[in-house]
């Protein structure tokens, strides 16, 4: 979609190093949220946003932590990187009156090795 | 709590034929529903929601009714494509959900054969 964008779009990182993804919103939604996922689990929630500087955990958010210094841009930072993160990360933005549903960008594969 | 919960895949149809896919939640009060579908390579794009009980949400030939009796919000088309060949997910959001981020089924696969 249009309105999110997220990068890199693939990153191979090696374990114990740190890693930064970003979405990126030209929406001014007031959500954001990451998500990973993986075969089996389905999709699962890290972090969420609901305002700058305001976030919380997800059911996954264990090495993970997240940042949101401006509307539009939501990081996500594997402080130190481990296999058992590899997986194809997902940013999704929402409105107010969230029956909208989310909108989500195409993706991050990371794969640590 | 709230939770989703979606048949197991993958399903495998030929063109042409009728697809239901289940999905049934677990929620305080009465929640807003949606479908999403993943193709693949992508995000995940909203395909159909329903914010009460007995509405039909509809697109691209899928439906789905929300039914407050059984709890369920099934998904089905009556005449499937090999395009439709895609990963389908079943979610809730809760009412006066405040900060409450959707909850996700499992998803399920859906793979269609000419």
């Amino acid at each position: 979609d249009a309105g999110i964008t997220q990068s890199p779009r693939h990153k191979v990182t090696e374990t114990g190093t740190p890693v930064t993804l970003r979405c990126h919103q030209t929406e001014n939604h007031r959500y954001m949220y990451w998500y990973r996922q993986d075969p089996g689990h389905g999709l699962r929630l890290i972090h969420y946003s609901y305002g700058v500087k305001d976030t919380d955990k997800g059911e996954v958010s264990d090495g993970y932590s997240v940042s949101r210094s401006k509307t539009e841009d939501f990081l996500l930072t594997l402080e130190s990187a481990t296999s058992s993160q590899t997986s194809v990360y997902f940013c999704a933005i929402s409105g107010e009156g969230t029956a909208s549903g989310y909108t989500f960008g195409s993706g991050t594969r990371l794969t640590v090795v | 709590g709230n939770s989703v919960t979606q048949m197991e895949g993958p399903v495998t149809l030929s063109e042409e034929a009728f697809l239901t896919i289940n999905c049934t939640y677990t929620a305080t009060g009465y929640p807003s529903l949606f479908w999403y579908v993943q193709y693949p390579g992508e995000g995940l794009q909203l395909l159909l929601k329903a914010t009460k009980a007995d509405d039909k949400g509809s697109n691209k030939g899928f439906e789905a009714t929300y039914r407050k009796e059984t709890t369920s919000f099934h998904l089905e088309k009556g005449s499937v494509q090999v395009s439709d060949s895609a990963v389908y997910f079943c979610a809730l959001l809760p009412r006066n959900s405040g900060n409450t981020p959707l909850v996700f089924g499992k998803g399920t696969r859906l793979s269609v054969i000419a």
